[in-house]
C-alpha cells in the first residue's frame, strides 16, 4: 500500500518566488496535518484538516502561507511570497480518525531551501 | 512554556546498555501519549503507544505518571540500529492535535 506521498521531495528556490507543495493522503483517511520541521523550533503543526475541512491554522506562520484541501486525496500548502526564513522541511501526515488518538503517518517531507 | 519538553541529548551508549529517556508535558488534560522514531533525514514514525498501566514492546518499555505529567521511553539490549532521534508526542483530550517535542537523540556505539 502506498503511504502518505508528497511532492517536490526538494524545492530550491528564490526570494519572492511563489511554492506549492503537494500531498496526497494514505486512502480512507480523514484527517490531514501539515508540519514543519527546523532545527530551531522542531516539529511544528501549521494546519490540520478534519473531512478536507480546516479545523486549526494557529499555527500558519503567516498570511503568506495557505492550506488547501479540494478532495479527500489532495493537499496543497502554499507560500507566496517565500523568504529565506520559510528554509525546511515540511511534513504532511494523515491518520484514519478525526477524533484524534490515532496514529499519524507521515510523508516523507519536503526539503525546502530559499535563496 | 512548551507543551512538550525533552532533553535533547545526544544520549552516547555503547552496545547492549539500558537508556531511558524522559519527557514532560504541561497540560494536565492530555489525553494520549506517544513515542515516535525519526531517523537522520527521515520522516517521523510511531514507535509506540503510551498507556496508562505502561506498555512494553519487546525490549521498549514506555510508561506514563499523570500526576507528575511525565512520560518515560525505556530501550534495553540497546542496538546500533536504535540509533535515531526519539520524539515524544501528546494529545490533549478532544483534540485531533499532536504536540511533539524537539526530540532526544541516542547514538548507540559498537
Amino acid at each position: 500500500d502506498a503511504g502518505v506521498i508528497q511532492s517536490p521531495r526538494h524545492e530550491v528556490t528564490e526570494m519572492g518566488q511563489e511554492v506549492t507543495l503537494r500531498c496526497k493522503p494514505i486512502s480512507g483517511h480523514n484527517s490531514l496535518f501539515w508540519y514543519r520541521q527546523t532545527m530551531m523550533r522542531g516539529l511544528e503543526l501549521l494546519i490540520y484538516f478534519n473531512n478536507n475541512v480546516p479545523i486549526d491554522d494557529s499555527g500558519m506562520p503567516e498570511d503568506r502561507f495557505s492550506a488547501k484541501m479540494p478532495n479527500a486525496s489532495f493537499s496543497t500548502l502554499k507560500i507566496q511570497p517565500s523568504e529565506p526564513r520559510d528554509s525546511a522541511v515540511y511534513f504532511c501526515a494523515s491518520s484514519p480518525g478525526t477524533s484524534g488518538g490515532n496514529e499519524q503517518f507521515f510523508g516523507p517531507g519536503t526539503r525546502l531551501t530559499v535563496l | 512554556r512548551k507543551e512538550v519538553e525533552q532533553d535533547p541529548g545526544p544520549f552516547n551508549v555503547p552496545e547492549g546498555a539500558t537508556v531511558a529517556f524522559n519527557c514532560t508535558y504541561s497540560n494536565s488534560a492530555s489525553q494520549s501519549f506517544f513515542w515516535y522514531r525519526q531517523d537522520c533525514r527521515k520522516e517521523p514514525k510511531l514507535l509506540m503507544s503510551v498507556y496508562s498501566s505502561g506498555n512494553e514492546d519487546g525490549r521498549f518499555t514506555a510508561q506514563l505518571n499523570r500526576a507528575s505529567q511525565y512520560i518515560s521511553l525505556l530501550i534495553r539490549d540497546s542496538k546500533l540500529s536504535d540509533s535515531a532521534t526519539y520524539l515524544c508526542v501528546v494529545r490533549p483530550y478532544n483534540f485531533n492535535k499532536f504536540y511533539f517535542g524537539s526530540g532526544t537523540k541516542l547514538n548507540v556505539k559498537p
